[in-house]
């Protein structure tokens, strides 16, 4: 069994704060997928990133973040100098199998200008 | 990426009834999921949608209750039988793009259950 967990339920920050997202991720698999998706109030799903197990590598796409550690499960998000449009649910995923995700809980992301 | 589309967008059911979720994708793609996400929850796989056989329910889901079909590899359907308020959640449908380096949601299907 896999699980998922987002430390943070609800997080809220004042626009331009950096801001960190935990994820870990359990599993007995040597090999899996991991996932963060954001969910802004329209209620669509958006993809953001997605990392393999094997490449610990970070990973930078503009104001975005990621670090996996795979020795201690954790793939942390972090947003840099956070905008009002970041606000949304942000959910971490992981599987070991292609498409078969089991989320976290979510985190709530409010930026407030 | 992939375009996904679902039809309807919302709706609201009478408890007993059932209705039919349809998903709609711009290219073929191998694999394709159905999930759910209860009112203020996260997002829970029901089963993977196979061209041309059977789909494979995860557990706590069974194909009388959630029947779905997929005849080609751009399309799928979902049926939520006998419905209940239970039922009143959002179903999203789901895609592996490019060779399974990318999942993409469809825009969802927000139900309502009285």
């Amino acid at each position: 069994a896999q699980k998922v967990t987002q430390a943070q339920t609800e997080i809220s920050v004042v626009e331009k704060e950096d801001v960190t997202l935990d994820c870990v991720y359990e599993t007995r698999d040597t090999t899996y997928y991991l996932f963060w998706y954001k969910q802004p109030p329209s209620g669509e799903l958006v993809f953001l990133i997605r990392r393999n197990s094997f490449d610990e590598q970070n990973e930078i796409s503009g104001r975005y973040s990621w670090n996996f550690q795979k020795s201690t499960s954790s793939f942390n998000f972090t947003i840099t100098a956070s905008q009002v449009v970041d606000s949304a649910v942000y959910f971490c995923a992981g599987g070991t199998s292609y498409g078969k995700l089991t989320f976290g809980q979510g985190t709530i992301l409010t930026v407030h200008p | 990426s992939a375009v996904i589309s679902q039809k309807p967008s919302r709706d609201i059911c009478q408890r007993g009834t059932s209705l039919t979720i349809q998903c709609q994708v711009d290219s073929q793609v191998t694999m394709m999921f159905w999930y759910r996400q209860q009112p203020g929850q996260s997002l829970t796989l029901i089963a993977t949608a196979n061209q041309g056989s059977e789909a494979t329910y995860e557990s706590g889901f069974v194909i009388d209750k959630f029947p779905i079909s997929r005849p080609n590899l751009t399309f799928s359907t979902l049926t939520v039988s006998n419905m209940s308020p239970e039922d009143s959640s959002i179903y999203l449908c789901s895609v592996v793009w490019t060779g399974g380096n990318e999942q993409f949601f469809g825009p969802g299907t927000r139900l309502t259950v009285l």
